[in-house]
């Protein structure tokens, strides 16, 4: 597609309940990242995936956030038995050797 | 490990006036910086990138930074504000060229022009 886009825009979710937010980056693009942006603290690295190769997990903040990349491209953000502090707008980039990021418009979480 | 430091969380400037934006960062490798800005409801946009060209970078709608090693800063400015400059700017730091590497943002400035 011409963009980045994420899927839902909005999701309103009660508290202990799973969700899955959706990424499909631009087509072509090898790399994929997910964010998250919370009010006054900036954007803090989630996940990475490029190609083939194993993804960077390191900024996932705990066992019950995971995500998968199939065929290469669409993602899919898992966050399980949602908290409180979990509400935030889940950013997705993808992008191309050299060329810097192409973000979504992100999908804004709240849980109730 | 890179950071990111932007000094204040808004700005506010009138119509007209120059706009300069802060952003310090700390790297232990030559870095990689970037200003990213997002409008209301969409996601980030890329204004400029330094890649350890020029240190005077230019980017979209009369933006441009200024790469200085000595002072580890990036500092981004505007000759004169536009309404349509109102949105968050992000300023963020990679230990590798535009590609495919993680970025560290920092938390991102506010800027408000007054009519």
């Amino acid at each position: 597609g011409a963009g980045v886009s994420q899927s839902p825009s909005n999701k309103v979710t009660e508290k202990g309940k799973d969700v899955e937010l959706r990424c499909d980056p631009i087509s072509g693009h090898t790399a994929l990242y997910w964010y998250r942006q919370s009010l006054g603290q900036g954007l803090e690295f989630l996940i990475y995936f490029q190609g083939n190769s194993a993804p960077d997990k390191s900024g996932l903040p705990s066992d019950r956030f995971s995500a998968e990349r199939t065929g290469g491209s669409v993602s899919t953000l898992t966050i399980q038995r949602t908290q409180q502090e979990d509400s935030a707008v889940y950013l997705c980039a993808s992008s191309l050797l050299g060329y810097g990021y192409t973000f979504g418009s992100g999908t804004r979480l709240t849980v109730v | 490990a890179q950071s990111v430091t932007q000094l204040g969380s808004h700005v506010s400037v009138s119509e007209g006036a120059l706009v300069l934006l802060r952003c310090n960062y700390s790297s232990s490798v030559p870095p990689y910086l970037f200003w990213y800005v997002q409008y209301p409801n969409q996601g980030l946009q890329l204004l400029l990138k330094y890649t350890s060209a020029a240190t005077l970078v230019k980017g979209i709608n009369g933006f441009e930074a200024e790469f200085k090693k000595s002072e580890t800063s990036f500092h981004l400015t505007k000759p004169s504000a536009h309404m349509s400059d109102a949105a968050e700017y992000f300023c963020a730091v990679s230990d590798q060229p535009g590609a495919n590497s993680k970025l560290t943002f920092g938390k991102g400035i506010t800027l408000s022009v007054r009519p």
